[in-house]
């Protein structure tokens, strides 16, 4: 059974960074065609897609964040972190983490339960 | 890069069909057959309905179909049930050599 579940600050004030982690079991990223992402949706508003990793440290982002965004896996501890520097309150919102394959769904086919991230002063 | 663009609402009374449109460019949707969908209830995480542009998970229900033509995607939900009163995300694999992912404006499903 795979299961995802985010971590992280509730607040964080303007011009900060912003660490959020992702705890996983039911897979492990060592295994070819696994890859673990974020996607963020604001506050009544839509999904975005910000990163992915895969199992073989190919990295993925968004182009309009990428500046600002790192993601990286602990695979001994099947955790992975994002991160987002000089943040601003448009980050606020709920920040998901999913699974996703290049051998499967090519999709996200398991979506953590959410983090809800607050940007203010 | 520029979302999709998805209808904001779309309504149906039970038991008809209805049809969800995701329009993209010749860089995500016409490009890729990796649209997929999701739904979404208030509150709740999203779930994969539909991904590959047609293809339905485990435990899906086949009243929910996918389709493609040119930079459109479209997902039919047939014999409207209230259950399925949600929101609906389409999502693009994008992007050339550096590929990515685009998500759609998200579309609110009614049945009346």
């Amino acid at each position: 059974q795979i299961t995802l579940k985010e971590s992280g600050p509730t607040l964080v004030k303007p011009t900060q960074t912003l660490t959020l982690t992702c705890t996983f079991s039911g897979f492990s990223l060592n295994t070819a065609g696994l890859g673990v992402g974020w996607i963020r949706q604001p506050p009544g508003k839509a999904l975005e897609w910000l990163a992915l990793i895969y199992w073989d440290d190919d990295k993925r982002y968004s182009p309009s964040l990428k500046s600002r965004l790192s993601i990286t896996k602990d695979t001994s501890k099947n955790q992975v972190v994002l991160t987002m520097t000089n943040v601003d309150p448009v980050d606020t919102g709920t920040y998901f983490c999913v699974h996703s394959t290049v051998t499967g769904t090519l999709s996200f086919d398991y979506w953590g339960q959410g983090s809800l991230v607050t940007v203010s002063s | 890069q520029s979302a999709l663009t998805q209808p904001a609402s779309v309504s149906g009374s039970p038991g008809q069909s209805i049809t969800i449109s995701c329009t993209g460019t010749s860089s995500d949707v016409g490009f890729y057959n990796l649209v997929s969908w999701y739904q979404q209830y208030p509150g709740e995480a999203p779930k994969l309905i539909i991904y590959e542009v047609n293809k339905r998970p485990s435990g899906v229900s086949d009243r929910f179909s996918g389709s493609k033509s040119g930079n459109t995607a479209s997902l039919t939900i047939s014999g409207l049930q209230a259950e399925d009163e949600a929101d609906y995300y389409c999502c693009s694999h994008a992007g050339d050599t550096t590929f990515f992912w685009v998500f759609g404006g998200g579309t609110k499903l009614t049945v009346l």
